[in-house]
């Protein structure tokens, strides 16, 4: 398997901007989630879904990020209107069960200016 | 809410050196504690996964410990390497969330 697999690698965008990020999970993996690294705040998980439902989205930090997992091959993470302080590495994992490794992505470094 | 620290932040080691990083966390109703390394610029890499049943896992030079009724974790890297430098990250899971909570990670560097 090619593993989790995230793009773009890398996202520049203007202040107010719609942006998606992509990520397709290791095949079989029922459990997907996405995390935002900083230098000040270093990993956070934002959201997780579970055979394609999402389960908490606590880790949201406003109402202008969303994600959906349509189907257990892919997820979207979007951001609109994009702020400047939402620049970050934005990762994506995936694992099967409960006790199991979370396996990341390569990350996509978001830069909003 | 569960808070996971790691340390020391970083560490510069002489090549060959035995090693332990260490970790601690505060809510021991855990599932698992899960060691990654992340090299600059990329993505994180699993090394060990411990169970809460589990007291140690190995896995080539790398040793991990759990200990949950102190809320500590180690890991243990013999005769380390030029190659093991990056940063390593400790992040559990537990109290009804399958989302892993992240240590700040240390910082570590082997002269060659």
């Amino acid at each position: 398997d090619a593993g989790v697999i995230q793009s773009p690698r890398h996202e520049v965008t203007e202040m107010g901007q719609e942006v998606t990020l992509r990520c397709k999970p290791i095949s079989g993996h029922n459990s997907l989630f996405w995390y935002r690294q900083t230098m000040m705040r270093g990993l956070e998980l934002l959201i997780y879904f579970n055979n394609n439902v999402p389960i908490d989205d606590s880790g949201m930090p406003e109402d202008r990020f969303s994600a959906k997992m349509p189907n257990a091959s892919f997820s979207t993470l979007k951001i609109q209107p994009s702020e400047p302080r939402d620049s970050a590495v934005y990762f994506c994992a995936s694992k099967i069960g409960r006790n199991t490794e979370a396996f990341f992505g390569q990350g996509t470094r978001l830069t909003v200016v | 809410k569960q808070e996971v620290t790691q340390i020391p932040a970083a560490l510069s080691v002489p090549e060959g050196e035995n090693l332990v990083l260490n970790c601690s966390f505060t809510d021991s109703a855990i599932y698992n504690l899960q060691w990654f390394r992340q090299d600059p610029g990329k993505g994180l890499t699993s090394l060990l996964l411990i169970q809460s049943s589990q007291r140690e896992q190995t896995s080539g030079r790398l040793n991990a410990s759990l200990d949950k009724s102190s809320g500590r974790s180690t890991l243990y890297i013999a005769a380390s390497q030029p190659g093991d430098s990056a940063t390593y990250l400790c992040a559990s899971s537990g109290g009804g969330a399958d989302g892993l909570t992240f240590g700040k990670g240390t910082h570590l560097i082997i002269q060659p």
